[in-house]
């Protein structure tokens, strides 16, 4: 019963470097979704699929890329890691997008130095 | 636009007394409305969610939320906190049409004082 989970739970990173943040939902939802969450800013989405090979930006997509390649994952890439970029990054899911509620994993810190 | 206001960031309650979490609301049309919380170190974790029809919604927890058009709010509210209810809470919103996703607010700090 292990829903939506995210891997790794913390990274550091120096500036400039690249990484991938993995999602995975064993709930067979069509919608995914990636936040960042600062403080005092509540949660931003950063970008979101809303099937298997689809995706859309969120309300703050720069810096960050995303893929869909099979319906239960959903992978956050930074290309050239930069300080702003230092969060906690959400992932989360949906059976479909309307009245559904959304599942959230527990998150990944990400520093960058 | 779309977007969700929580005027408090913090809000304190001696345990056993009702709480309030407050949360208005602007969007375009007819909103669906949700309460997620938050512990420490986890994702958030949904409450309840306003649809349609009654205006007080019940949840997880004991939790019930009120729904008011005219005044576009969604206030969280419980009879009776527990220490454990101590969390972040968000109020979040999504238009019936036109949006794919949710629009949250920045959160109240809840703390429940024995």
């Amino acid at each position: 019963n292990a829903g939506v989970t995210q891997t790794p739970k913390f990274r550091v990173l120096k500036t400039g470097q690249s990484m991938t943040l993995l999602c995975a939902q064993d709930m067979n939802h069509e919608y995914m979704y990636w936040y960042r969450q600062d403080p005092g800013m509540g949660l931003r989405l950063i970008h979101y699929s809303v099937g298997e090979g689809t995706t859309a930006k969120g309300e703050v997509p720069d810096g960050y890329n995303v893929s869909r390649l099979k319906k239960q994952n959903f992978l956050l890439g930074l290309e050239s890691a930069a300080p702003s970029q230092t969060s906690v990054y959400f992932c989360a899911s949906s059976l479909w997008a309307t009245d559904q509620p959304q599942h959230f994993g527990d998150g990944t810190r990400l520093s960058i130095l | 636009a779309q977007s969700v206001a929580q005027p408090e960031d913090q809000v304190n309650v001696a345990e056993g007394n009702p709480l309030t979490v407050k949360c208005t609301y602007s969007v375009s049309g007819n909103p669906y409305l949700f309460w997620y919380v938050q512990y420490p170190n986890r994702g958030l974790q949904f409450l309840l969610k306003y649809i349609t029809g009654d205006n007080l919604v019940k949840g997880s927890y004991g939790f019930e939320a009120e729904f008011n058009k005219s005044q576009t709010s969604f206030h969280l509210k419980k009879p009776s906190a527990l220490v454990s209810d101590s969390a972040l809470y968000f109020c979040a919103v999504r238009p019936q049409t036109g949006a794919n996703n949710l629009f949250f607010g920045t959160g109240t700090r809840l703390t429940v004082i024995p």
